[in-house]
């Protein structure tokens, strides 16, 4: 079964320090995949997503993903976080074809420290 | 902009009660979802619907029922709220084709006591 796996529930990181949040998938086939956040009291909003082509997506507020098909990863990044960064982050799978189900991980709580 | 609304914001029901949620968007979204949120468990998929009077079970469909009677509007219904139910449950929609980004609402978190 396809499965996605957020290996860290909680990540503390300074301000302007470079942060990693990592997302892990397990699928046999091709995927579609997906960051969102969660900022206090708010529903999701989407951060960035892989459908094909170049291995490095951009999203909003500065973060970027890389698609590694080898290790079956899609860590999210940005290089200089700020305070307002501080939020909930989830990964997200979804087979092409399949149009409605995501698989979701259960979240990386980042919170900026200054 | 796409716009997902949830009638209520917090809502506080006894045990028993038949509780709605309304959920509205104001795009031609054909695809409609409700899942609950628990902290340490993410979230998890109640139903969702991909058109008028269409649904399909989730992962967790146990103890609630959906309508969907206009494309706009999706509803989820406690039948009998119990507390284990009391959680944060949100509200969202999509485009018909697999890569389309889901668009969600602010959440209306449930306590039943």
């Amino acid at each position: 079964a396809q499965s996605v796996t957020q290996l860290d529930s909680q990540v503390p990181v300074f301000e302007e320090a470079p942060v990693e949040l990592r997302c892990n998938y397990s699928s046999s086939v091709s995927v579609y995949l997906f960051w969102y956040v969660q900022y206090p009291n708010q529903g999701l909003q989407l951060l960035l997503k892989y459908l094909s082509g170049s291995t490095l997506v951009k999203g909003i507020n500065g973060f970027e993903a890389e698609f590694n098909k080898s290790q079956t990863s899609f860590h999210l990044r940005k290089p200089s976080v700020h305070i307002s960064d501080t939020a909930e982050y989830f990964c997200a799978a979804k087979r092409p074809g399949n149009n409605r189900k995501l698989i979701w991980g259960l979240g990386t709580s980042l919170a900026v420290n200054p | 902009d796409v716009k997902v609304t949830q009638s209520s914001r917090y809502l506080v029901k006894r045990t028993g009660e038949k509780v709605f949620l309304e959920c509205v968007q104001d795009m031609d979204h054909e695809n409609m979802f409700w899942y609950r949120q628990d902290p340490g468990l993410g979230l998890r998929l109640i139903y969702f619907s991909y058109d008028v009077k269409m649904k399909e079970k989730g992962d967790i469909p146990e103890g609630y029922s959906v309508s969907r009677e206009k494309k706009e509007r999706f509803s989820l219904i406690l039948e009998s709220a119990s507390t284990n139910q009391t959680s944060m449950y949100l509200c969202a929609n999509s485009l018909g084709h697999g890569n389309s980004p889901l668009h969600f609402g602010n959440g209306t978190r449930l306590t039943v006591t």
